[in-house]
């Protein structure tokens, strides 16, 4: 049973401050992603890996920075934190390349910026 | 400009009855369609999926029917229960480029007992 798990559930930040999301998969899949979920919007793509050490960017990638320097672990980063970045938070993981492979995400982090 | 569409915001049926969800896209490189499933403070998870040469796939109470000259897909959930009521999404993807899925906006399903 693949597990994708964030580190907090809920997570409130100053205005300015810099946001590490932390995200762990433990079925050593090879993409991780990041997305945020608003409301009318759906999910959106923020950066996604397919390898140790490597970044793609998505659609919404202004304000963001990721890092991944393990297989298991993709940390999304906001720099200088702002209130247009308040949302949901998604992690997800899938397998391999393959267009038709399952995305597993985690339970999400709902992130308040004031 | 998105690329996925769910119209219906929310939809409300009543328990043991059919719930339709309906979903447009206008890419037509779009080959692959998803339906995942969110529960309040819980992340998606993979409900079913259809690839663009078939035109119905069903798994239990779940089908999803495809009208790729439409570019439009419906999930039908038959009958419906109460545990079903959640925010359902609609994903697609152009299975050459990868697992890059884009999702629509979600409808929020309410099953009444």
């Amino acid at each position: 049973d693949v597990k994708v798990t964030q580190s907090s559930r809920y997570l409130v930040k100053r205005t300015g401050e810099k946001v590490f999301l932390e995200c762990v998969q433990d079925m050593d899949h090879e993409n991780m992603f990041w997305y945020r979920q608003d409301p009318g919007l759906g999910l959106r793509l923020i950066y996604f890996s397919y390898d140790v050490k490597m970044k793609e960017k998505g659609d919404i990638p202004e304000g963001y920075s990721v890092s991944r320097e393990k297989k298991e672990r993709f940390s999304l980063i906001l720099e200088s934190a702002s209130t247009n970045q308040t949302s949901m938070y998604l992690c997800a993981s899938s397998l391999s390349k393959r267009g038709t492979d399952t995305q597993y995400f985690g339970p999400g982090t709902r992130l308040t910026v004031l | 400009d998105q690329q996925v569409k769910q119209n219906s915001p929310s939809l409300s049926v009543q328990e043991g009855r059919i719930s339709i969800l309906n979903c447009d896209y206008t890419n037509s490189m779009f080959d692959y369609f998803l339906w995942y499933k969110k529960y309040p403070a819980e992340g998606p998870t993979f409900l079913i999926s259809i690839s663009s040469i078939k035109d119905k796939n069903e798994d239990g109470r779940f089908t999803v029917f495809l009208n790729k000259s439409a570019k439009h897909l419906s999930l039908h959930i038959v009958p419906s229960q109460p545990g079903d009521s959640a925010v359902y999404f609609c994903a697609a993807s152009a299975r050459n480029y990868g697992q890059n899925f884009v999702f629509g906006p979600g409808t929020r399903l309410s099953v009444l007992p």
